[in-house]
């Protein structure tokens, strides 16, 4: 079974943190994505990469750098977090040539 | 780009059937999506349709119209732990983005 894992289900931070959400896949895909799902606006793709050190910008960038030094790890920063970056965070994973996207079950950010 | 649309709510009874319907417009189209995702919970995979037609995976079932930019989710002999809201995906061609659309979320009552 595929597994994908991310570093918190709930995280707290304060206006100005620097945040970092990380994610791990363990079936050596090579395309990882992050994205944030919001009421009302669905899954909106952040960062995704397909490779060790590739990234590229999904719909929303702004405000989010990723970093991916090791192929199983996609990490997700928030320099600056803010009020209006409070959502849930999904990070999925896909093996290049096929279609299927697995995600991990998610992180509940509030930023206060 | 790419507009999704499916309704965002749906209520149906235990035991019946229900068809969830997705139209989308995109500028280039690979394949349609559908995932459920439980309140709280990730998305999960329930159905890739690429070519015309209907494809049956138990007691789901999802069809795809290309010309007519359609798909449904059938969801038969409908049982509570179906409760959940309903992703239609789209993959455009030789992308590797896929567009989500809102979700349905569907109620399922005794």
């Amino acid at each position: 079974d595929v597994k994908v894992t991310q570093s918190s289900r709930y995280l707290v931070k304060r206006t100005g943190e620097k945040v970092f959400l990380e994610c791990v896949q363990d079936m050596d895909h090579e395309n990882m994505f992050w994205y944030r799902q919001d009421p009302g606006l669905g899954l909106r793709l952040i960062y995704f990469s397909y490779d060790v050190k590739m990234k590229e910008k999904g719909d929303i960038p702004e405000g989010y750098s990723v970093s991916r030094e090791k192929k199983e790890r996609f990490s997700l920063i928030l320099e600056s977090a803010s009020t209006n970056q409070t959502s849930m965070y999904l990070c999925a994973s896909r093996s290049r040539g096929t279609d299927t996207q697995y995600f991990g079950p998610g992180t509940r950010l509030t930023v206060l | 780009g790419q507009n999704i649309d499916q309704p965002t709510e749906m209520t149906a009874t235990e035991g019946a059937i229900v068809q969830i319907n997705c139209t989308y417009q995109t500028s280039g189209f690979n394949g349609l999506f559908w995932y459920q995702q439980h309140a709280g919970e990730a998305p999960t995979f329930l159905s890739y349709n690429v070519l015309d037609g209907l494809e049956e995976k138990g007691r789901f079932s999802s069809f795809l119209s290309r010309s007519k930019g359609y798909s449904y989710l059938l969801l038969k002999e409908l049982q509570m732990k179906d409760s959940a809201s309903y992703l239609c995906a789209v993959r455009p061609l030789s992308n590797q983005k896929v567009t989500f659309g809102t979700g349905t979320k569907l109620q399922v009552i005794p």
